[in-house]
């Protein structure tokens, strides 16, 4: 089974903090996703990558940068804490052939920005 | 731009009822629709799918019908059991890896 887990189930921190995300998966994945989850709004992509070094900006990339310095590791970055930013983060993957495979989701982190 | 738009919840059945969660899209072109599920305290996980037109998608007691003439693709399922209560999402791919999910339908059985 594909497994993707992310570092923390629980995170507060305090404005303008830098904060780190981490997500690691262990099938070989090419494909990497960063979404936030809120009520009512749904999942939303903030960034992806589809290689080692390569990043794309999802939909909601403001106040927040990515890293991917090796292909099971994928990094989300907040620059400077907001309490904007307080929010459920869901870290996914998949392979990069067949365009309908499914996401592979980790457990998500809940961050609490004060 | 693509878009999907579920209908609101909360939705509360008594278990053995059934179940319809309505799901609409806008899109160019022919985008494959998809239902994911989230358990309490768990990542989502994807329930089922469907590529083209009149395909319909099914797993765990699920279905769903890809209708191209109405855009739709709701998901449904004949007697629901306390353990189908989740959050359940429905998405659309068009083209590139990017999925675009609905806002999500909180759905409660009770026994």
């Amino acid at each position: 089974d594909v497994k993707v887990t992310q570092s923390s189930r629980y995170l507060v921190k305090r404005t303008g903090e830098k904060v780190f995300l981490e997500c690691v998966q262990d099938m070989d994945h090419e494909n990497m996703f960063w979404y936030r989850q809120d009520p009512g709004l749904g999942l939303r992509l903030i960034y992806f990558s589809y290689d080692v070094k390569m990043k794309e900006k999802g939909d909601i990339p403001e106040g927040y940068s990515v890293s991917r310095e090796k292909k099971e590791r994928f990094s989300l970055i907040l620059e400077s804490a907001s309490t904007n930013q307080t929010s459920m983060y869901l870290c996914a993957s998949n392979p990069g052939t067949g365009v309908n495979s499914p996401l592979h989701f980790g457990n998500g982190t809940r961050l609490t920005v004060t | 731009g693509n878009s999907v738009t579920q209908m609101e919840g909360p939705v509360t059945l008594s278990e053995e009822a059934f179940l319809t969660i309505n799901c609409t899209y806008t899109a160019t072109g022919y985008p494959s629709l998809f239902w994911y599920v989230q358990y309490p305290g768990e990542g989502l996980q994807l329930l089922l799918k469907a590529t083209k037109a009149d395909d319909k998608g099914s797993n765990k007691g699920f279905e769903a019908t890809y209708r191209k003439e109405t855009t739709s693709f709701h998901l449904e399922k004949g007697s629901v059991q306390v353990s189908d209560s989740a959050v359940y999402f429905c998405a659309l791919r068009q083209g590139a890896q990017k999925l675009v999910f609905g806002q999500g339908t909180r759905l409660t059985i009770n026994p």
